[in-house]
């Protein structure tokens, strides 16, 4: 079955720390990959995505992904955690004109 | 518009009321999406439109949700007969052409059925 699976429900990090984020996707060709973010009471602001091409990916707010086709995984990273990125990270796959989403990863930083 | 506008923000509606959720995409936006995202989870798909064709509602979960975009611009989202299982937050989201752009999403209608 086609699905997008983000094994972590909630992540919690120092700030300054390192992030990484995982995401795995499941269908039977490479879909496009975004990855959103969503801060309580708004809606979701894309962070970044990849079509094709350089499978690293730069996004906004110092955001990174990788795509590994082998690993069927599109992880988002930081290098350095600031408290104002605490929120809900989703990652979605988009296949035809139709985006799904995973469950979400909430993001906790600590001072 | 400069972004994606819904409204009411926060809707509560009585058990069997009907309830209609407007989205404003942004001006010239062909696509138009719905999706509803209950509680701790993350949001599903609904419906798509392209210009005034509803061209997907795979994702209605029943004869009682119902979508129209009548000029190509303005969408509503219509619940008849609502029921608790209906509580949700209902995001909008609108893009220029295709997936290829990726989505700008509104900040979401909060419906709670007592």
């Amino acid at each position: 079955a086609q699905s997008v699976t983000q094994p972590d429900i909630h992540i919690t990090v120092s700030e300054g720390a390192s992030l990484e984020l995982r995401c795995n996707y499941s269908y039977g060709a490479t879909p496009y990959l975004f990855w959103y973010v969503q801060s309580p009471g708004q809606g979701l602001q894309l962070l970044l995505k990849y079509f094709s091409g350089d499978t690293l990916v730069q996004g906004i707010k110092g955001f990174e992904a990788e795509f590994k086709r082998s690993q069927s995984s599109f992880n988002l990273r930081k290098p350095s955690v600031h408290w104002s990125d605490a929120a809900e990270y989703f990652c979605a796959v988009g296949i035809n004109n139709d985006m799904r989403f995973g469950a979400g990863t909430r993001l906790t930083v600590k001072p | 518009g400069a972004g994606v506008s819904q409204s009411p923000r926060y809707k509560v509606a009585k058990r069997g009321q009907d309830v209609a959720l407007r989205c404003d995409p942004i001006s010239g936006h062909v696509s138009l999406f719905w999706y509803q995202q209950a509680l701790g989870q993350g949001p599903e798909f609904l419906t798509y439109f392209q210009n005034e064709a509803q061209l997907d509602k795979s994702g209605l979960p029943s004869d009682r949700f119902f979508a129209e975009r009548p000029e190509g611009s303005v969408s509503t989202l219509k619940i008849q007969r609502t029921q608790q299982e209906d509580s949700a937050v209902y995001l909008c989201a609108s893009s220029r052409t295709t997936l290829h752009d990726g989505y700008t999403f509104g900040s979401g209608t909060r419906l709670t059925v007592v």
